[in-house]
């Protein structure tokens, strides 16, 4: 099966900083590459997923890069807030599945 | 609003105890899961359900058995609860049209003495 693993298991930044999370999986055919965004004491949310169609996707302050070939994905976070404060979590599927596969999560803390 | 309720939200059994948690849904979505949530392990998914009768293991099935009664419905069972079942469990729902797009329940601590 899918195996992903994900570091850094913890990131703290200065606001106003970036923050990149890295993930590498196990599983060639896997196409499909979610993140979650999960505060403490709530429920995990979907913050942005991409396919492997495509190499990067943007989403106002966060974005996505993928490199297929060395089969890893990052999660980029520019001009951090507070609120960005939270354990992220990475995941790996096929797209005839969808059985997602997690990585272990990055708690990030964003010092004011 | 349309949301993925689980009860119960808080749970303490006993060692050997049989227990049952439940997962409903108002979205409307044809696919659910249960995912267990373990410090430093992140999500793991122990059972899915791709419609009312369709059942499929996950990886982590052992100890566990689930029942999709409808639609929105799908309960998770522990026939004889362990101490290392005591996790933070998840339901999730997605439908068919973005499978990958999980949404999830709020959770239910489950603490096996």
């Amino acid at each position: 099966g899918e195996n992903v693993e994900q570091h850094p298991s913890t990131l703290s930044v200065q606001e106003g900083d970036s923050a990149v999370i890295k993930c590498t999986y196990s599983d060639s055919a896997s196409n499909y590459f979610p993140w979650y965004k999960q505060e403490l004491g709530k429920r995990p949310q979907l913050i942005i997923d991409i396919r492997s169609n495509v190499g990067e996707k943007k989403d106002q302050r966060i974005a996505v890069t993928l490199n297929k070939t060395a089969k890893h994905f990052s999660l980029h976070i520019t001009e951090t807030q507070p609120e960005d404060s939270a354990v992220y979590f990475c995941a790996a599927s096929r797209t005839n599945d969808y059985k997602l596969s997690f990585g272990a999560g990055t708690t990030v803390t964003v010092r004011a | 609003d349309a949301d993925v309720t689980q009860t119960p939200r808080n749970r303490i059994t006993k060692t050997g105890k049989r227990i049952m948690l439940e997962c409903s849904q108002t979205k409307g979505h044809d696919r659910m899961y249960w995912y267990r949530q373990d410090p430093g392990l992140g999500l793991r998914l122990i059972y899915y359900s791709f419609d009312v009768k369709d059942i499929n293991k996950g990886e982590i099935s052992d100890g566990y058995s689930v029942s999709r009664q409808a639609q929105a419905k799908f309960s998770l069972s522990l026939e004889s609860a362990i101490p290392n079942q005591t996790a933070l469990y998840f339901c999730a729902t997605s439908d068919s049209l973005t499978p990958g797009r999980l949404f999830f329940g709020s959770g239910t601590q489950l603490s096996v003495l």
